[in-house]
């Protein structure tokens, strides 16, 4: 079972937007401002679309946008596209001795 | 180009060990941390621990600790990940990743370690 609690799956049609929750607690996602979203295409190494909550690397679409509340942070795809559909993974800095947690990964499928 | 290149497929019986290698190249080594992540068939991604190549320190999840050795060599660029008393539910793909702050920015693209009799 996963430190960080997210849907297993959200979809939605092209152009539509969707947004995963990653769900934590005050001793991770609540406690620092140290979220990032992974893509993960099958067989391939997951990528990093958003770090420290909001912010995006370079090269990443700003159809990609993070935000955080309280102990759950989201992810919002806008404007979908087919290549959005992967599997995204949330995670979390929990502190010095727990170090990161990941959430369990949420499949987008695009319609 | 930046990249983490590592070694190759292993398979292994339970109670073996074994050395994953992680090569660095295109930017400062010791500059950067290194995390080693692992998942496993139809499975999320598990944070195993982290070494700082620069003075070697590192910090493990608990989960695996007593049980993995993270080093660096930064003559080679290359950072070593072993795994020992291997379990059948060890078998995954495990990753390098590179981390300057609370993020993993680059990633290796993965060393498969099968485990079984």
């Amino acid at each position: 079972q996963s430190a960080l609690t997210q849907p297993r799956s959200v979809s939605g049609s092209p152009g539509q937007s969707v947004t995963i929750s990653c769900t934590g607690t005050t001793s991770d996602v609540g406690g620092y401002n140290y979220v990032s979203w992974y893509q993960q295409d099958p067989g391939k190494a997951p990528k990093l679309i958003i770090y420290d909550v909001n912010k995006r690397p370079s090269g990443v679409p700003d159809r990609f946008s993070g935000s955080k509340s309280g102990n759950t942070a989201s992810l919002t795809v806008s404007g979908l596209q087919a290549e959005d559909e992967s599997d995204y993974y949330c995670c979390s800095y929990a502190g010095i001795y727990t170090s990161w947690v990941f959430g369990g990964g949420t499949k987008l499928t695009v319609l | 180009q930046v990249q983490l290149v590592q070694s190759g497929v292993e398979v292994k019986e339970p109670g073996a060990s074994v050395k994953i290698s992680c090569k660095a190249s295109g930017y400062t080594f010791s500059n950067y941390g290194i995390n080693w992540v692992r998942q496993a068939p139809g499975q999320g991604l598990e944070w195993m621990g982290w070494i700082s190549p620069y003075n070697g320190d590192t910090n493990n999840a608990q989960k695996f600790q007593g049980r993995v050795t993270m080093t660096t060599d930064t003559s080679t660029n290359t950072a070593q990940m072993e795994l020992r008393s291997l379990r059948s539910d060890d078998t995954a793909v495990y990753y390098c990743a590179r981390s300057i702050n609370w993020d993993f920015d680059l990633w290796g693209r993965g060393t498969l370690v099968s485990v079984s009799s």
